[in-house]
């Protein structure tokens, strides 16, 4: 059965820093992987889609790279702002989608 | 273009009453999935359509929660004799086709069951 761990399950850090949110998984058969992002009350947003075959995303300050064979996932966010303050998720497709359990961020001035 | 939409937003209901929650999914999109997000509990998979049909419908938690969709387009979630327990976010979600593609998200329905 896949599991899907993220941690750390809460950061607080000043704006302007670098910051590394950690996933990890159980079962390397996977299709791919993706980073959201869930605002408080909001639905999720989607940010990076890595496939399976593939080793890293960008996009903006945002980037996430995939070790599938270590069952690992990275979410790195350069010169982190106030309003990347959220719940990141990772989830990874298997048979069907599972979630991991959250990391929630926030960023203060 | 028009992204996924849920309604209603909210929902509360009285234990024992039955309860209908709605998507829309984007134009286009054959696969359709329902999940919820309970207070502590992450969120969970509950049923993926591919066309009109439940290929995968292993995550209703009972018999009490069923879902169909129509034309290929809307799907509609029922929860018959709520329970406390019920109480949730109930997001929907869509992709062009397939359990692989990068799911589309609607704002979900937040359920209450008093």
């Amino acid at each position: 059965k896949q599991e899907v761990t993220q941690i750390p399950a809460a950061l607080s850090v000043p704006e302007g820093e670098n910051l590394v949110l950690n996933c990890s998984f159980t079962d390397s058969a996977i299709y791919n992987l993706q980073w959201f992002r869930q605002d408080p009350g909001k639905g999720l947003t989607s940010l990076l889609l890595i496939q399976s075959s593939q080793r890293e995303q960008t996009s903006g300050r945002l980037n996430a790279s995939l070790d599938k064979s270590s069952g690992r996932s990275t979410l790195y966010i350069a010169a982190s702002q106030p309003g990347d303050s959220a719940t990141y998720l990772c989830a990874v497709y298997s048979d069907k989608l599972i979630f991991g359990t959250g990391t929630r961020l926030q960023v203060f001035p | 273009g028009a992204g996924v939409s849920q309604s209603p937003s909210n929902k509360v209901t009285e234990k024992g009453k039955d309860v209908e929650l709605r998507c829309d999914p984007i134009s286009g999109h054959t696969a359709l999935y329902w999940y919820r997000q309970s207070l502590g509990q992450g969120l969970e998979f509950l049923i993926y359509f591919q066309g009109n049909s439940a290929p995968d419908k292993s995550g209703l938690p009972s018999d009490r929660f069923s879902a169909e969709r129509t034309g290929g387009s809307v799907s509609t979630l029922t929860i018959q004799r709520t329970q406390q327990e019920d109480s949730a976010v109930y997001l929907c979600a869509s992709s062009p086709s397939g359990i692989s593609y990068e799911q589309y998200f609607g704002p979900g329905t937040r359920l209450t069951v008093t």
